[in-house]
C-alpha cells in the first residue's frame, strides 16, 4: 500500500459517455501526476499539478480531457465523450521531496 | 527511437539466478526511477537515484550519468520477483517522467 488511492479501480463505459476518476495522494505530496498506460507500453505523462496549480500538460491531453486539483489535495481526471481509444490504465502518482508513489490505477474500458 | 530504452523486453530466469535489467536514456535527467509493476497495474517505486549506486535488500540499482545508462540487479532471484520492471527518467528542468516500455521478468521455481 503506497498510500495513494485511486477510484474506481475499474470502469466500463459506453462510447460517448463521460467518466471521472479520482486520486487521493498522501497529504505530504505537493506534486501530483496523471499517466496513461496502454497494454504492453510504459506509462505516458498526461499532466502534473504542484499543489492546486496545473503546471504541465501533455499534448496527449486532448480537449476532451480535463484534470483538476481544487484544494491541492485530491485530484480528478474527467474524460468527456469517451472513445474506444481511451481504453487504458490511468495512473496517478504523488510526490513530495523523495520518490514518487503510485496508486493502483483505474482501468478504463470503453465499449 | 524512444527517449528511454530498456533491455531485455522479456527475461525468464530460474530461482536463485542473478538478474540484470538495463536502461539507456537520451534525455538530460535530474533523476532516474526504477519501478515495479505487478499484474493488475499497481506500481511500486523501488529506487530513485541521480548518481552512483543504491541497495535495498536483494535489489541494487546503479547509474552512470556520463554514459546515460542505469542497471537494476536482483540477487538470488525468487518467483515473487516476477513482475514488470520499468525505468523512468525525470527530465532535467521538468517534472515529467519519461518511461521505458518495461522488462517483463518471470522467475521460475
Amino acid at each position: 500500500d503506497t498510500g495513494v488511492s485511486q477510484n474506481p479501480r475499474h470502469k466500463i463505459t459506453k462510447r460517448g459517455q463521460n467518466v471521472t476518476f479520482r486520486c487521493d495522494p498522501i497529504s505530504e505530496h505537493n506534486r501530483l501526476y496523471w499517466y496513461r498506460q496502454t497494454l504492453g507500453q510504459g506509462p505516458e505523462f498526461l499532466t502534473y499539478f504542484q499543489n492546486e496549480a496545473q503546471l504541465e500538460k501533455s499534448r496527449l491531453l486532448s480537449d476532451r480531457f480535463s484534470a483538476e486539483r481544487p484544494k491541492g489535495s485530491f485530484s480528478t481526471l474527467e474524460i468527456q465523450r469517451t472513445e474506444q481509444g481511451d481504453s487504458a490504465m490511468y495512473l496517478c502518482a504523488g510526490k513530495g521531496e523523495g520518490s514518487a508513489f503510485f496508486g493502483q490505477g483505474t482501468r478504463l474500458t470503453v465499449v | 527511437k524512444n527517449e528511454v530504452e530498456q533491455s531485455p523486453q522479456n527475461l525468464t530466469a530460474q530461482e536463485g539466478e542473478f538478474i540484470t535489467i538495463n536502461c539507456s536514456y537520451s534525455v538530460g535527467i535530474s533523476a532516474l526511477h526504477w519501478l515495479q509493476q505487478h499484474p493488475g497495474g499497481g506500481i511500486v517505486s523501488l529506487f530513485m537515484l541521480s548518481s552512483g549506486k543504491k541497495k535495498h535488500g536483494r535489489l541494487i540499482a546503479t547509474i552512470n550519468i556520463q554514459e546515460k545508462h542505469s542497471s537494476l540487479h536482483i540477487t538470488a532471484s525468487h518467483p515473487r520477483d516476477s513482475a514488470v520492471y520499468i525505468c523512468a527518467a525525470l527530465q532535467g528542468g521538468s517534472e515529467k517522467l519519461v518511461f521505458g516500455k518495461g522488462t517483463k521478468l518471470t522467475v521460475n521455481p
